[in-house]
């Protein structure tokens, strides 16, 4: 079975830049996750969907963060314009529906730098 | 008091030894809680969920204690493979699966 697809996988930038990061997840999975994480800490979530709709973006920046699930299955992340603050890995995960107890699968990330 | 608490190590341990890692959480009804693993330059995988009544894999053991809000994992007769960072992970609150990590707990498992 494929795992979570991403690309980039790496991607370097300079500050006031835009970038648009690319989620597949495994076939079938509803809910799609997306994490940063900042070197030395653990990933933090950024927004999560189920099938196409935002179930939880608390914590997402939204005046520079945007990313969305047109057709519930791929998924874009962007920022714009990028800050120093935002390199990071940003890492795409999906599970099966969302439940409390469900596995949730990793992709490989994107590695962002910005300069 | 972050949500999720680990020291951060390195644990610089031997090949067979027996290591143990604790984990704290602030959110007392928090509801599921998981070890993950996470080699260096790559995405965290499950290692274990974490059970009220304990729960062992093979080499590893975690345990739950709610009343005093803290996670650990044990892992015995250590591995050069072993190597990796563990996450603590808790899911804070129903109805979401937001998972909330902890900064990890390096292990270093030397020949």
């Amino acid at each position: 079975e494929a795992g979570v697809a991403q690309s980039p996988r790496y991607k370097i930038i300079e500050k006031r830049q835009s970038v648009a990061f690319w989620c597949n997840p495994i076939s079938g999975h509803a809910t799609l996750y997306w994490y940063q994480q900042i070197l030395g800490q653990g990933p933090k979530l950024l927004i999560q969907f189920q099938n196409n709709g935002v179930v939880d973006d608390s914590q997402l920046p939204k005046d520079r963060f945007s990313a969305e699930r047109l057709k519930g299955v791929d998924s874009t992340l962007k920022i714009q314009p990028a800050k120093l603050e935002d390199s990071a890995v940003y890492l795409c995960a999906s599970s099966t529906s969302g439940g409390m107890t469900e596995t949730q699968y990793f992709g490989p990330g994107t590695r962002l730098l910005v300069l | 008091r972050k949500e999720v608490e680990q020291d951060p190590g390195p644990f610089n341990v031997p090949e067979g030894a027996t290591v143990a890692f604790n984990c704290t959480y602030s959110n007392s009804a928090s509801q599921s809680f998981f070890w993950y693993r996470q080699d260096c330059r790559k995405e965290p995988k499950l290692l274990m969920s974490v059970y009220s009544s304990g729960n062992e894999d093979g080499r590893f053991t975690a345990q739950l204690n709610r009343a005093s809000q803290y996670i650990s994992l044990l892992i015995r007769d250590s591995k050069l493979s072993d190597s990796a960072t563990y996450l603590c992970v808790v899911i804070p609150n129903s109805g979401y699966s937001t998972l909330t990590f902890g900064k990890g707990t390096m292990l270093l498992v030397s020949p």
